[in-house]
């Protein structure tokens, strides 16, 4: 079946613009993740879905970024007030679970995001 | 809070050589610990998990092993092939679910 999608591929953005980026993760999967990657570095996360609510929104960076998933499937990633530091690749990530040992994270290919 | 060390950063080896990617994380109190492959400008392949239980995990020419109580897990790649080459992440599960992953690994296999 398909894998995790995201959309837009890349985004381009003036500082100040609000910006959302999709996720459409594993039809079933109840699990969501959000990650943030910097050049160079690993993912970083930044929150996770159990099905509709926000299970652990810790890796938020501040009250500029927020995420939805209304209907427990796609998820949107919300950034206000872009900054040029906001830029990097956002990957989403879903599972079947979110709490076992076994549970194993499927990453879609990432939004590509440039702040100018 | 937990951190997740790769070693080397890079490294280059001819076709057909193996080799060992290390991974080192500082709490011992994880679900599971997984190794990704990233090809330049893609997503994560996840390539192993190994849950917190397990000793290792093996998928064709890859062996990853886990030593939870000194923190270590190392990936095994034999006879690697040029088509190998790819940065490898590894990231530990905490029990609260998210990944923290390590810096990575920028592997080049020579033809």
């Amino acid at each position: 079946g398909a894998g995790v999608s995201q959309t837009p591929s890349n985004k381009v953005t003036e500082k100040g613009k609000y910006v959302e980026l999709r996720c459409d993760p594993i039809s079933g999967h109840t699990a969501l993740y959000w990650y943030r990657q910097s050049l160079g570095q690993g993912p970083e996360f930044l929150i996770y879905f159990q099905g509709t609510g926000a299970a652990d929104d810790s890796g938020l960076p501040n009250d500029r970024f927020f995420a939805v998933r209304p209907e427990g499937s796609v998820s949107t990633l919300k950034i206000q007030r872009t900054e040029r530091g906001d830029s990097a690749v956002y990957l989403c990530a879903s599972s079947l679970w979110g709490d076992r040992s076994y549970n194993e994270q499927f990453f879609g290919p990432g939004t590509r995001l440039t702040v100018l | 809070k937990q951190e997740v060390t790769q070693i080397p950063a890079a490294l280059s080896v001819p076709e057909g050589e193996n080799l060992v990617l290390n991974c080192s994380f500082t709490d011992s109190a994880i679900y599971n610990l997984q190794w990704f492959r990233q090809d330049p400008g893609k997503g994560l392949t996840s390539l192993l998990l190994i849950q917190s239980s397990q000793r290792e995990q093996t998928s064709g020419r890859l062996n990853a092993s886990l030593d939870k109580s000194s923190g270590r897990s190392t990936l095994y790649i034999a006879a690697s092939q040029p088509g190998d080459s790819a940065t490898y992440l590894c990231a530990v599960k905490e029990y609260g679910n998210k990944l923290v992953f390590g810096a990575g690994t920028i592997l080049r296999v020579k033809s």
